[in-house]
């Protein structure tokens, strides 16, 4: 049974620029929430997904931005990168209001 | 006051010991709580979860519920230097359908051998 699933593993980015991480939910599941977790911090939500729809929202700018797909995997999207954003960003799965399960997250470096 | 509060440690036992590790949250609607063990540079990891007060037990850990004193523990029993780690405790948010964890910023355990 595969577990949730993250592309890239790592990533080096330039400020400015705009980055798109990946995420395959563990099987079964249909909720795609995403996480950020600077360094020494505890994971901060950004956003939820189901039925291909943004269902809640943390405390982050527009610039970032998500997708869901029919599948039910997602897409987390960051325009106009700042150092500020250099985080691992994780990917987490579960069925609506389940246990919370996730990925290994994507490490994303802004130089 | 942060949402959920973590003493972010080391925390360091010898092998062999019972580590403790506390989390007080703010939100006194919660009603379901999460252990995670996060090692360096990895993802977090689900230890346990708790929903009703008192003790769950899972073989070496603990999970202790106080929802009056909006506490929540996790024991380690016979502490191992693999323990070694940063456990980070979340609260879970409900919303509707939807749900979300808050974290503390994770307490570091050191287990010396």
């Amino acid at each position: 049974d595969a577990g949730v699933t993250q592309s890239p593993t790592h990533l080096i980015k330039t400020r400015g620029q705009q980055v798109t991480l990946r995420c395959s939910p563990k099987s079964g599941h249909d909720t795609v929430s995403w996480y950020q977790q600077a360094l020494g911090q505890g994971p901060q939500f950004i956003f939820q997904y189901y039925e291909e729809e943004e269902r809640q929202r943390g405390n982050f700018p527009d610039r970032f931005s998500g997708h869901q797909f029919p599948n039910y995997s997602s897409e987390l999207n960051v325009n106009a990168l700042l150092l500020g954003d250099s985080a691992l960003y994780l990917c987490a799965s579960s069925l609506p209001g389940g246990t919370i399960y996730f990925g290994e997250g994507s490490w994303l470096t802004v130089v | 006051q942060k949402e959920v509060e973590q003493n972010s440690g080391p925390l360091s036992v010898p092998e062999g010991a019972i580590a403790s590790l506390n989390c007080t949250y703010s939100d006194r609607g919660s009603q379901s709580f999460f252990w995670y063990r996060q090692y360096s540079g990895k993802s977090p990891e689900l230890i346990m979860f708790i929903y009703s007060n008192g003790d769950k037990e899972d073989g070496r850990f603990t999970a202790q519920l106080n929802k009056a004193s909006q506490y929540v523990s996790l024991l380690i029993r016979d502490s191992q230097p693999s323990d070694s780690a940063t456990y980070l405790c979340a609260v879970n948010i409900e919303s509707g359908a939807t749900n979300k964890l808050i974290f503390g910023t994770g307490t570091l355990l050191a287990v010396q051998p």
